[in-house]
């Protein structure tokens, strides 16, 4: 799987945009940008995920450049609920099967007032 | 829906008991995972089923650890005999094909 590369922490204030930036440099063809977020001792959750065009839900908006070497996960209104660590990852995916989610470190953001 | 389940929610054994950690998958969701998460390793995935078959073990930390579904909607993840390292929080989470995984609270599982 392609490794991804994100910041370490970021800060956003609440009601603002809150942009994280994802590095996936070696992303081949076939592989999907995946976003999960892991909010304080709860389990990881699913945001959003997307192979070469823009994707919005009702959560998220994911922005992935045309070279598909980075993406942006948006959160367009951020709250203090938002607060949590957000994962980038990148994998294959193929039709009827499931590959396995590595996860990284992540990115911490934190939501303030 | 209630999502997946995962029981206890917190286990405090120790050392050298064999300790059982169960979960409850979504219903109709043909993939369970279990991963294991700690502040050095962060989260990583331990083996996962699909269609209650065990596909990828490689995770597996050692013979000690071990992981059955008997079917569609229960799996469990047995550790024996319990070490203070296996001290983490164990995720169970279940996915329908590729679609985005669902995970569940997790259990804290604290060996003295």
């Amino acid at each position: 799987d392609a490794k991804t590369t994100q910041p370490t922490s970021m800060d956003c204030a609440e009601g603002r945009a809150a942009n994280l930036p994802c590095n996936h440099s070696t992303i081949s063809g076939n592989e999907y940008v995946y976003w999960y977020r892991q909010i304080h001792s709860q389990g990881p959750q699913y945001i959003i995920h997307g192979l070469k065009n823009n994707e919005t839900n009702e959560m998220a908006s994911l922005i992935i450049t045309e070279d598909r070497k980075s993406s942006t996960l948006i959160l367009p209104h951020a709250t203090l609920r938002d607060t949590a660590v957000y994962y980038c990852i990148v994998r294959p995916s193929s039709t009827g099967t499931a590959s396995k989610l590595t996860f990284g470190t992540g990115t911490r953001l934190q939501v303030t007032l | 829906d209630a999502g997946v389940i995962q029981s206890p929610r917190h286990e405090v054994t120790e050392m050298g008991q064999e300790v059982t950690l169960r979960c409850k998958p979504i219903s109709g969701h043909d993939y369970l995972f279990w991963y294991r998460q700690t502040m050095m390793r962060g989260l990583e995935l331990l083996i996962y089923f699909n269609n209650n078959v065990p596909i990828d073990d490689s995770g597996m930390p050692e013979d000690r650890f071990s992981a059955k579904m008997p079917n569609a909607s229960f799996s469990t993840l047995k550790i024996q005999p319990s070490e203070p390292r296996d001290s983490a929080v164990y995720f169970c989470a279940s996915s329908l094909a590729d679609y985005g995984y669902t995970f569940g609270s997790g259990t804290r599982l604290t060996v003295v």
